[in-house]
């Protein structure tokens, strides 16, 4: 919900522009990672996911590119809408473990 | 919310009650999880259970337990509420570990403790 915004990094883009998303991760032995969007007041809803095999997973809109070199993960959104404004989360899970670890998050904000 | 329902949806309580929240689910998947959702703080686990009666602690499991007596619903207690615990607790699923599929989450709860 909105408490959940507090002290997060901001990215606001103009409608229509493309976003992306960044993330770091500092476990070299995760190999599932998944990104999430929490609109305020909500719970997360998947958004795409990759493994460690791949280095680029497209969906509609969304594209996440994985980095293994340097552990970097980002979420890029197509002609960003009003209705992607929400609060957007990384998870990585290392290998064989049945948790997954969040990250705190990063709001967007589109400007119409 | 992929037939995931968490009850009550708000609660506001007092320091030392105890309280129960529920997550129940439609999908007949394997694993729940519970989580905690506070600012500046990413999604952190609280317990997770893979199976009935089977469950293990995450990352913030101190002051929590939790039951799963059927596939469907997975509980959360505060034994005794204390303010710390004031929080937004979300409950996801899972058909195949983590390490394997992505989790799907309820709508949360909001806790209140006064």
């Amino acid at each position: 919900g909105e408490s959940v915004g507090l002290h997060l990094p901001t990215l606001s883009v103009q409608e229509g522009d493309n976003s992306i998303i960044n993330c770091a991760y500092s476990n070299s032995a995760s190999d599932y990672f998944i990104w999430y969007k929490q609109e305020s007041g909500k719970g997360p809803q998947f958004i795409i996911d990759i493994r460690s095999n791949m280095d680029k997973r497209q969906g509609q809109r969304v594209t996440v590119l994985l980095n293994k070199t340097v552990k970097h993960l980002s979420l890029q959104i197509a002609a960003t809408q009003p209705g992607d404004s929400a609060v957007y989360f990384c998870a990585e899970n290392s290998k064989g473990g049945n948790k997954l670890v969040f990250g705190a998050g990063t709001i967007l904000r589109v400007k119409s | 919310d992929a037939g995931i329902t968490q009850s009550p949806r708000h609660k506001v309580t007092e320091t030392g009650t105890p309280v129960t929240l529920r997550c129940h689910q439609t999908e007949n998947h394997r694993y729940m999880y519970w989580y905690r959702q506070d600012p500046g703080h990413g999604l952190r686990l609280i317990h997770y259970s893979y199976g009935v009666k089977d469950t293990d602690k995450g990352e913030v499991s101190d002051g929590y337990s939790v039951s799963r007596s059927k596939t469907e619903d997975f509980l959360l207690t505060l034994e005794s509420a204390t303010s710390s615990q004031t929080s937004v607790y979300f409950c996801a699923i899972s058909e195949l570990s983590a390490a394997r599929e992505t989790q799907y989450f309820g709508p949360g709860t909001r806790l209140l403790v006064l």
